[in-house]
């Protein structure tokens, strides 16, 4: 079985601050492993992903995570947040069988 | 192309009572995903339906809900009778193919369900 954790349930940033939302996962087998965002009354959409290869993802917007295997980390980065980031920020894995395992997410809130 | 659509996207229903759920995935996607949010807590898997056929449904919390997809399109959720603890948001998800692990999944908005 595979298990999220998210240790911080809520992060308050100042706009133009950097921020990082941590994600440690637990697994006996190999997985991949994800960041959703969802935004104020929408769905949940995918930010990046990590698959394999290259340890370093980003996505569009800005955000990067790095995939640490010997920590069984997949924290997330961004450099300078947006208001327009505010939003519920989960981390999840994927083993064999196809479905997600989740944490408990991040609330971000973006400060002017 | 229409993302995953998900109705009602609020239900208020008193315990006992019976609430349907719908999900439609994304068009020829195979894989439909029903995922569960009670208040606090992380998003739970609760099954996979890989086109009608219940692919994995280790997450049902009891007999209590029962999940269909005729014919391999729209999902509907189905929870009878009611009980306080099954409020929560129901999150439905898709993707492509089923045997490809890294398939996105897309999700809807969500089911808000209140059970007073």
């Amino acid at each position: 079985a595979q298990s999220v954790t998210q240790l911080d349930s809520q992060v308050p940033v100042f706009e133009e601050a950097p921020v990082e939302l941590r994600c440690n996962y637990s697994s006996s087998v190999s997985v991949y492993l994800f960041w959703y965002v969802q935004y104020p009354n929408q769905g949940l959409q995918l930010l990046l992903k990590y698959l394999s290869g290259s340890t370093l993802v980003k996505s569009i917007n800005g955000f990067e995570a790095e995939f640490n295997k010997s920590q069984t980390s997949f924290h997330l980065r961004k450099p300078s947040v947006h208001i327009s980031d505010t939003a519920e920020y989960f981390c999840a894995v994927q083993a064999a069988g196809n479905k997600l395992t989740f944490g408990g997410g991040t609330r971000v809130l973006v400060k002017p | 192309e229409a993302g995953v659509t998900q109705f009602p996207s609020h239900s208020v229903i008193e315990k006992g009572q019976t609430v349907t759920l719908r999900c439609d995935p994304i068009s020829g996607h195979d894989n439909l995903y029903w995922y569960r949010r009670v208040m606090g807590k992380e998003i739970k898997f609760l099954l996979h339906f890989v086109k009608e056929s219940k692919q994995d449904e280790s997450g049902m919390p009891n007999n209590r809900f029962l999940a269909e997809r005729t014919g391999g399109t729209y999902s509907t959720l189905k929870v009878q009778p009611a009980e306080l603890e099954d409020s929560g948001v129901y999150f439905c998800a898709s993707s492509q193919d089923w045997g490809l692990a890294q398939e996105t999944q897309y999700f809807g908005p969500g089911t808000r369900l209140l059970v007073l």
